[in-house]
């Protein structure tokens, strides 16, 4: 089946600090979507980007389909920008299948 | 706003239990999904609903069954629980794709603990 790769594992930035998160995917997607779980354990959905570039406030994602990765960018990080960002991709078989990627835990300190 | 409600936060069960883990969404989603979430492993996909009483199995089905008798409803059944089992469970919807971004909206989760 489809792997995904996320990367760094692990990130501690200061507060204010930019950062790059990357997903890595071994075949051809339909989709890819990006999601961040807060401390609680909600996970909210970030962007759906199946390739190109979008921004929503100090964040934006870029997917390049064509060489199977994608890039989540946090700018001017906030405390409230800590917990685990996942990419999850719907494989080109198979519609509505998603597989996640094992995730990047954030930590941003004050 | 879409909601996708789990019934419990929290379960303690003990081991050879019959467990249901409930979910419920409210925006007429065709899709729906369980996945487990266990550290450093991310989110495996258990089971899947494109319709009512349509299922198909994810990467790790073993040990899990489903139901979905209603549109809004999907149920995870652990026939007779056991320690591996114990995890975070998130229960998500979705639109159909391709008609759709398939957009995934999760539930608050459940942390289920097999002793």
């Amino acid at each position: 089946g489809i792997q995904v790769e996320q990367s760094p594992p692990d990130l501690i930035l200061q507060e204010g600090a930019n950062s790059t998160l990357r997903c890595n995917f071994s075949d051809s997607v339909n989709n890819l979507q990006w999601f961040h779980q807060n401390p609680w354990g909600q996970l909210i959905n970030l962007f759906y980007i199946p390739s190109g570039t979008k921004q929503n406030g100090r964040l934006s994602a870029t997917t390049v389909a064509t060489e199977r990765y994608s890039l989540l960018y946090i700018s001017s990080s906030q405390t409230t920008d800590s917990g685990v960002y996942f990419c999850a991709v719907e494989m080109k078989t198979s519609y509505d299948k998603v597989i996640f990627g094992p995730g990047t835990s954030l930590s941003v300190i004050p | 706003d879409v909601k996708v409600t789990q019934s419990s936060r929290y379960l303690v069960k003990r081991t050879g239990e019959k467990v249901f883990l409930e979910c419920v969404q409210d925006m007429d989603h065709e899709n729906m999904f369980w996945y487990r979430q266990d550290p450093g492993l991310g989110l495996r996909l258990i089971y899947f609903s494109y319709d009512v009483k349509m299922k198909e199995k994810g990467d790790i089905p073993e040990g899990y069954s489903v139901s979905r008798e209603k549109k809004e409803r999907f149920s995870l059944i652990l026939e007779s629980a056991s320690t591996n089992q114990t995890s975070m469970y998130l229960c998500a919807s979705s639109l159909p794709r391709p008609s759709s971004t398939g957009e995934l909206f999760f539930g608050e989760g459940s942390r289920l603990t097999v002793l």
